[in-house]
């Protein structure tokens, strides 16, 4: 089955302690993204990779981190989180960006809440 | 700058046409729609990549004016399994990056 994968679902932790959000898409695709979504602001690109190894910022990527060693992975690393980064996040992957975009397949979401 | 959408939220009763209206500031080469139920995912509808195209998925059509820069999504007959928020979104493609944007979203309540 054709999907984006995302790990956790759910998580509570405190501020400034590190930690990362996995993304994998099974669909080949060269496109990655990753989205916040807050209330009253919809939703947000933090980043973007075009292909492996390329990776750009979005709208809103003071905070984050992020890396494309493989086509399939892209994890969104906070390393120091803070309480103004608790959000709903996505990530999305369409088989390419620009364009010649077609469709961005999301994950379930990431819920993360920061003490 | 997002694209913005209008109205903001709308209710609806089963059966009644709904338009949701989507005007971006930059130019557009093209428009995706997508829906998002409460708690889910945002689900792709369809995308729209020529001026004056209109395009349908069920009864839900969309059409796009490059012109205008707008893009309007029409809903006809609701059905309750139309309720949740409509997004548009479009490649930055004025920033000379590879940028997604979406707009500002529409938040839709069918009752019935």
């Amino acid at each position: 089955e054709a999907q984006v994968t995302q790990n956790p679902r759910y998580l509570i932790t405190v501020t400034g302690k590190k930690l990362t959000v996995t993304c994998s898409q099974n669909m080949n695709h060269e496109y990655m993204s990753w989205y916040r979504q807050d209330p009253g602001l919809g939703l947000r690109q933090i980043y973007y990779s075009m292909n492996v190894e390329v990776t750009d910022k979005g709208d809103v990527p003071e905070g984050y981190k992020v890396s494309r060693k493989e086509k399939r992975n892209f994890p969104l690393i906070l390393e120091s989180p803070s309480p103004n980064q608790t959000s709903l996040y996505f990530c999305a992957s369409s088989a390419r960006g620009g364009v010649l975009r077609n469709e961005q397949f999301f994950g379930p979401g990431t819920r993360l809440t920061v003490l | 700058q997002q694209p913005v959408q209008s109205p903001q939220a709308v209710i609806l009763r089963e059966g009644e046409d709904a338009v949701i209206n989507c005007s971006s500031s930059k130019a557009l080469y093209s428009v995706h729609w997508y829906r998002q139920k409460h708690g889910e995912a945002p689900v792709f509808l369809m995308i729209l990549l020529k001026g004056g195209e209109q395009k349908g998925h069920d009864k839900i059509s969309a059409s796009f004016n490059e012109k205008k820069q707008q893009s309007s999504l029409y809903l006809t007959a609701s059905q309750l399994s139309y309720s949740g928020t409509y997004f548009c979104g479009t490649d930055d493609t004025t920033s000379g990056t590879y940028k997604y944007i979406f707009g500002t979203g529409t938040r839709l309540k069918v009752l019935a």
